[in-house]
């Protein structure tokens, strides 16, 4: 079974600096996707980057890029200029694909707050 | 964009009730899924279905089972409420058939059981 691990419960970040969110997993498969999930305190989930594990390029959206090491099983978050809107719970997530079956794997959570 | 809607933010139910969680999503999705978040542990997945009259147990399925006889709705049950299954509770859809399909989330439960 996949494991989902993030080891920073809580995190804080002054407005307009980066911060990272770590996260790790135990897989033995060669082909999966990752993603980070925000959800901010009005709780919606709403997917924040994903990567593919065979792609060897760090997927970036805007402010938001990723650190995946593939043979250390890290996919680490990286969010530039943060901005207040970040402050949220982060999710990092592992899907391994199944045919007509795309279950995720869920960390426990990082609890980001941003600070003016 | 796709929409996932679930029938109560807010809900307070006795001990021993039977309960009836209620999500729909318009995106014409195979897969459906039910999750409970709770502090320090993440989403943990209760059941999945990915056909219609077809479902799968998940990590903790014990206390709950669910339905889907519409393509669109997938309802989650607790037979018999307990003050253990106080909770948020998350919908989920993704297009099923393929790869890198993520999961579209609806707002949420949170399900207080007395």
């Amino acid at each position: 079974a996949q494991t989902v691990t993030q080891s920073q419960p809580e995190m804080s970040v002054q407005e307009a600096e980066t911060v990272t969110l770590s996260c790790t997993y135990d897989t033995s498969e060669n082909n999966y996707y990752l993603f980070w999930y925000k959800q901010p305190p009005s709780r919606q989930m709403i997917l924040v980057i994903r990567q593919e594990a065979y792609k060897q390029q760090n997927a970036t959206e805007n402010r938001f890029s990723v650190n995946f090491q593939k043979a250390a099983k890290s996919f680490s978050l990286k969010i530039s200029d943060s901005q207040l809107g970040d402050t949220a719970m982060y999710f990092c997530a592992f899907m391994k694909p199944q045919h007509n079956n795309n279950d995720m794997r869920f960390g426990a959570g990082t609890r980001l707050t941003v600070k003016p | 964009d796709v929409k996932v809607t679930q029938s109560s933010r807010y809900l307070v139910k006795r001990t021993g009730e039977k309960v009836f969680l209620e999500c729909v999503q318009d995106m014409d999705h195979e897969n459906m899924f039910w999750y409970r978040q709770d502090p320090g542990l993440g989403l943990r997945l209760i059941y999945f279905s990915y056909d219609v009259k077809m479902k799968e147990k998940g990590d903790i399925p014990e206390g709950y089972s669910v339905s889907r006889e519409k393509k669109e709705r997938f309802s989650l049950i607790l037979e018999s409420a307990s003050t253990n299954q106080t909770s948020m509770y998350l919908c989920a859809s993704s297009l099923g058939g393929a790869d890198n399909q993520p999961q579209h989330f609806g707002d949420g439960t949170r399900l207080s059981i007395l």
